[in-house]
């Protein structure tokens, strides 16, 4: 079945630092999505991505869809304290169905 | 966007017994969507729940276990039922209000099984 694998599983960096996580699918997925979860909060929806290729901007964080559109990233710049969380993609499939999870990309900033 | 309460937040509950799970929208959704969020894990959809009809459970979850409701528009329940220490998660209820599949989740019940 379809899976949406995600790396780096932890990242710790200072405030400033850029941060990167990635995001890959076994098979080519009709659009992407990236949630953020804060500490003991829920998924928050930031951003939809569906052609081929798309790079999507908020504030410090770009978003991109890999041209195969079995790949995204999530890019942010300077990072701050309160981009603290886990960063989630989720994929679905070209034939339509659920959403797949990735494992998450836990974000620390030390001040 | 939606707003979507859920209750209980938390609760603590012993081996054996069943909890219900309430999840109530400021709006009216085709589908309810019920996940799952063990201890530092990525969300696992349990079923897709729609009105008038039965849920729809995936793979590894049947409705013995976790029975579903779904009464009306903007209100669906999820119970965990016989529960056991593995069943500790975050359970969250979620929908699509717009049908761009972009979803919104409820704060979450988080469940501890002793």
């Amino acid at each position: 079945g379809q899976q949406v694998m995600q790396i780096p599983q932890y990242q710790h960096v200072q405030e400033g630092e850029d941060f990167t996580t990635y995001c890959n699918s076994s098979t080519t997925l009709s659009n992407i999505q990236w949630y953020k979860q804060r500490p003991g909060g829920h998924p928050v929806f930031l951003i939809q991505l569906v052609k081929s290729g798309e790079v999507k901007k908020q504030k410090r964080l770009t978003f991109q869809f890999g041209e195969a559109k079995k790949n995204s990233s999530l890019h942010i710049t300077a990072t701050q304290t309160t981009d603290v969380g886990t960063y989630f993609c989720a994929g679905r499939g070209n034939q339509g169905g659920k959403l797949i999870f990735g494992q998450g990309t836990e974000l620390s900033v030390k001040p | 966007s939606a707003v979507i309460s859920q209750k209980p937040s938390r609760d603590i509950c012993q081996r054996g017994t069943s909890l219900t799970i309430q999840c109530q929208v400021d709006s009216q959704v085709t589908m309810m969507f019920w996940y799952r969020q063990q201890p530092g894990q990525s969300l696992t959809l349990i079923a897709t729940a729609n009105q008038g009809s039965e849920a729809t459970y995936e793979s590894g979850f049947v409705i013995d276990k976790f029975p579903i409701s779904r009464p009306n528009l903007t209100f669906s329940t999820l119970t965990v039922s016989n529960m056991s220490p593995e069943d500790s998660s975050i359970y969250l209820c979620s929908v699509d209000p717009g049908g761009r599949g972009e979803l919104f989740f409820g704060e979450g019940s988080r469940l501890t099984v002793l």
